[in-house]
């Protein structure tokens, strides 16, 4: 596609409920990372793949959350068992390849959750 | 864990004026980004700068990387309406991989 995309752009839960972020990055893209941003800070490093094999997951808060992206393309953040901390924007970002060059992270809009 | 601190948190200046904003990180940066994201935005890449006291130049935009490649700053020469938004620095950590830790961010206001 022409951009990230991500999906749903919003996203209102129970506390206790299970939810799934899904992540569509730029075509041919190798990178993909998964950032969460609260309201006037700074994104907030969660994990990031390259192809399929996730990378780095040391930034997941807890084992309630996972990533996936099986066939190096979607990705999909998952969070179990929703608490009211986890509200947050989550953002997606991808980037042509990994290493020194062409590492330009292109960010979608973001989800919107909100567990109430 | 990987710190990137960055100053000031809010600037606010009028048109025309001058403003910078600093960052800086606890361990040496492999290289480093520059993202601006204006109010209800994402985050959009400006600059990398990957060299050590590397300086570069996009208009009235200009970036420094440090000698030390562990801080940064931004300038920007005559403020104008859209320079308005969050100014975040980005880097990973020396021989780490590719994950970029975002510093805290410097919030530009300009009043016109």
């Amino acid at each position: 596609g022409a951009g990230v995309s991500q999906s749903p752009r919003y996203k209102v839960t129970k506390r206790g409920q299970d939810v799934a972020l899904r992540c569509d990055p730029i075509s041919g893209h190798v990178s993909l990372y998964w950032y969460r941003q609260a309201l006037g800070q700074g994104p907030e490093f969660l994990t990031y793949f390259n192809y399929e094999a996730q990378q780095d997951k040391s930034g997941l808060p807890n084992d309630r959350f996972s990533a996936e992206r099986p066939e190096g393309s979607i990705s999909t953040l998952t969070i179990q068992r929703t608490e009211q901390r986890d509200s947050a924007m989550y953002r997606c970002a991808s980037s042509l390849a990994p290493g020194q060059q062409n590492t330009e992270a292109f960010f979608g809009q973001g989800t919107r959750l909100t567990v109430v | 864990g990987q710190q990137v601190m960055q100053i000031p948190q809010y600037q606010h200046v009028q048109e025309g004026e001058d403003f910078t904003t600093y960052c800086n990180s606890s361990t040496t940066l492999s290289n480093i980004q520059w993202y601006k994201q204006r109010p209800g935005g994402h985050p959009v890449f400006l600059i990398q700068l990957v060299k050590s006291g590397e300086v570069k130049k996009q208009k009235r935009l200009t970036f420094q990387f440090g000698e030390a490649k562990k801080n940064s700053s931004l300038h920007i020469t005559a403020t104008q309406t859209t320079d308005v938004g969050t100014y975040f620095c980005a880097g990973p950590r020396l021989y780490t991989g590719n994950q970029f830790y975002f510093g805290t961010g410097t919030s530009l206001t300009v009043i016109p």
